[in-house]
């Protein structure tokens, strides 16, 4: 059962507009929420995060709105760039500590 | 070099074999973490581990074994590979459960 879902698996956007990423959960424990950012044969690098007590959170070009009665999270790019382009992962930091992860979506930003 | 490494970074093997992935981290992060990632599943993790000698279970364990003798390490391995272990694997470490995690750069294991 999968607790944190991206139903998009890819995305295409032109370079200068907005990027929207989607990630829904169902679990209400979730406290804690993170984007990560993947290029090919690399590891995944943190990107940024909001806590549930927040409903927003701004770093830059990049932007996590968080919708805690929706149970859902979007991250923005404004603008978008073509080094935006990679696989984008939404997590969700429940007890514990664990992160659980969606499945990601790819990002590819055209000049 | 400072950070976090993982080796191989390539491996193919034949069913039935025993593996071990190795991960290495210089940060002196308490918490270490194993993760596959495969298509339409994201990243899933293995065990994870909150100091040395304290390791537990993740969300799909079965077929796996880890152990932390050391801070700095966390290897993990297959005991006896099978097709469906055919991945790409990530190691992480935080400071504490809470901060963000740091990734390595992957292992590509095929299981033939």
């Amino acid at each position: 059962d999968q607790q944190v879902k991206q139903n998009s698996p890819s995305l295409s956007v032109q370079e200068g507009r907005i990027s929207i990423l989607n990630c829904d959960y169902t679990n209400s424990m979730f406290d804690y929420f993170l984007w990560y950012k993947k290029y090919p044969a690399e590891g995944p690098t943190f990107l940024i995060s909001i806590s549930s007590i927040k409903d927003k959170n701004e770093d830059g070009r990049f932007t996590v709105f968080l919708n805690k009665s929706a149970k859902h999270l979007s991250l923005h790019i404004v603008p978008s760039q073509p080094g935006d382009s990679a696989v984008y992962f939404c997590a969700a930091k429940g007890p514990g500590g664990k992160l659980i992860f969606g499945q990601g979506t790819e990002l590819s930003v055209k000049p | 070099d400072a950070g976090i490494t993982q080796s191989p970074r390539y491996k193919i093997t034949e069913t039935g074999r025993q593996v071990t992935l190795m991960c290495h981290q210089t940060w002196s992060h308490s918490y270490m973490f194993w993760y596959r990632q495969d298509l339409g599943h994201g990243l899933r993790l293995i065990y994870y581990s909150a100091a040395a000698d304290i390791t537990d279970k993740g969300e799909v364990p079965d077929g796996y074994v880890v152990s932390r003798s050391k801070t700095e390490n966390f290897p993990l391995t297959l005991e006896s590979a099978t097709r469906s272990q055919t991945s790409v694997y990530f190691c992480a470490s935080s400071r504490a459960s809470y901060n963000e995690q740091f990734f390595g750069p992957g292992t590509r294991l095929t299981v033939l």
